[in-house]
């Protein structure tokens, strides 16, 4: 068990710029988180996965942005056209859900706009 | 929809003592979780806490504790014998258990700990 990966840990990009992130989950979760956490706030909910559905979405994520988990393996999330206000630390957890529905986490990707 | 509150933004304790995070939460749900996370500088997100709201027993776990007052929707945390490795973070986080058990977190607490 080596722990939810993602990769890249960081990422600039200029704005207008398209970017994507991919999420390696605990080999057994069947479930897969995306937040959004941005500086000195608390992480947001974005989407949710169980396999390969997209269960949930917020309302947070628009039309610029999309998730997918193919295969219920690993995940991307890709924001096109991205706009300043898309930089933030993108997390990633994992979870099996019952009996204890506990959620792990990855080192998040950094993502900075110029 | 559910909001988590931590109304301390900093905290600081010396080494060895003790120290408790406070949490309240807003819900009409019955069945929920309720999380302590930790995240410390530059570093990943690791649970520290469950706790069931069904359970009326407060969850431990070896020097951290809570105190979970369902009435009053009041979830905080304790550390005992503070450790410098516990410099971090803290963020409360509730979870209902239907429609995916997405986390809705707090603000965070940041805590130092001053050797």
């Amino acid at each position: 068990d080596t722990g939810v990966s993602q990769n890249p840990r960081h990422k600039i990009t200029k704005r207008g710029q398209n970017v994507t992130f991919r999420c390696d989950p605990i080999s057994e979760h069947n479930r897969l988180y995306w937040y959004r956490q941005t500086l000195g706030q608390g992480p947001e909910f974005l989407t949710y996965f169980q396999n390969e559905a997209q269960l949930e979405k917020s309302r947070l994520l628009s039309d610029r942005f999309s998730a997918e988990r193919p295969k219920g393996s690993f995940s991307t999330l890709e924001i096109q056209r991205t706009e300043q206000g898309d930089s933030a630390m993108y997390l990633c957890a994992s979870s099996i859900g019952t009996p204890y529905y506990e959620q792990y986490f990855g080192p998040g990707t950094r993502l900075t706009v110029t | 929809a559910q909001t988590v509150t931590q109304s301390q933004p900093e905290m600081s304790v010396q080494e060895a003592e003790t120290v408790t995070l406070s949490c309240t939460y807003d819900t009409s749900e019955n069945n929920y979780y309720l999380f302590w996370y930790k995240q410390p500088p530059s570093r990943q997100m690791i649970l520290v806490i469950r706790q069931e709201a069904y359970k009326q027993q407060n969850a431990t776990e070896n020097r951290f504790s809570v105190n979970f007052q369902k009435a009053a929707k009041s979830f905080s945390l304790k550390i005992s014998d503070s450790q410098l490795g516990d410099t971090a973070m803290y963020f409360c986080a509730f979870m209902k258990l239907l429609y995916g058990n997405k986390l809705v977190f707090g603000a965070g607490t940041i805590l130092r700990v001053k050797s």
